[in-house]
């Protein structure tokens, strides 16, 4: 099957640009989840959506960070200013419903200069 | 909030010892406990994953193990070998997140 598709790849910005990352779950997974990981730390929850429905956004920075996911499929995760300190890997991954494995894309690397 | 704990945060050891990261969660509803294997510039990938109703379970050379009461979890990598070196993240989900330890970079030297 085709796993999780992200994009794009890289990113450079200035800081108080704006920027948008896209991702593609496996078809018929409900569960979505955007995670910034940070060089040498863990992956951090941002957002988890169960179909087109938030469950969990307690940790992303509403006042920067916005993110959709329109019929319960694609979702894109924005970011608007940046800041130096959102640079980080941003991945996405997807399960066919909470408690089974999460299967991760590439991941988006930004770097905010 | 929900935090996972990992520990140590780096280790090392020689091919063909035996290697065990540690983790703590404090959801008590977390019922669910996947590990994941990263390697430099990849993706995390799923290595083992255990339930709460489960205690122990075996995959060739990886084990986990999970106390409830105690809130523990633990990975074992048996025979290690170069191949293994990798960062090891713990996991646990319980009220609708998916949170993350901080990582054990497991260096296997030949």
């Amino acid at each position: 099957e085709a796993g999780v598709a992200q994009s794009p790849r890289y990113k450079i910005i200035e800081k108080r640009q704006s920027v948008a990352f896209w991702c593609n779950p496996i078809s018929g997974h409900a569960t979505l989840y955007w995670y910034q990981q940070i060089l040498g730390q863990g992956p951090k929850l941002l957002i988890q959506f169960q179909n087109n429905g938030v469950v969990d956004d307690s940790q992303l920075p509403k006042d920067r960070f916005s993110a959709e996911r329109l019929k319960g499929v694609d979702s894109t995760l924005k970011i608007q200013p940046a800041k130096l300190e959102d640079s980080a890997v941003y991945l996405c991954a997807s399960s066919h419903r909470e408690g089974t494995e999460a299967f991760f894309g590439q991941g988006t690397r930004l770097t905010v200069v | 909030g929900e935090n996972v704990e990992q520990h140590p945060s780096t280790l090392s050891v020689q091919e063909g010892d035996s290697a065990v990261i540690k983790c703590t969660y404090s959801d008590s509803a977390s019922n669910y406990f996947p590990w994941y294997k990263q390697e430099l510039g990849k993706r995390p990938q799923l290595i083992i994953d255990i339930r709460s109703n489960v205690g122990e379970k075996k995959d060739q050379r990886i084990a986990v193990t999970l106390n409830k009461t105690a809130k523990h979890f633990s990975l074992h990598i048996t025979e290690t070998q170069p191949e293994d070196s990798a960062v090891y993240f713990c996991a646990a989900e319980g009220t609708d997140k998916l949170i993350f330890g901080t990582g054990t970079r497991l260096q296997v030297f030949p």
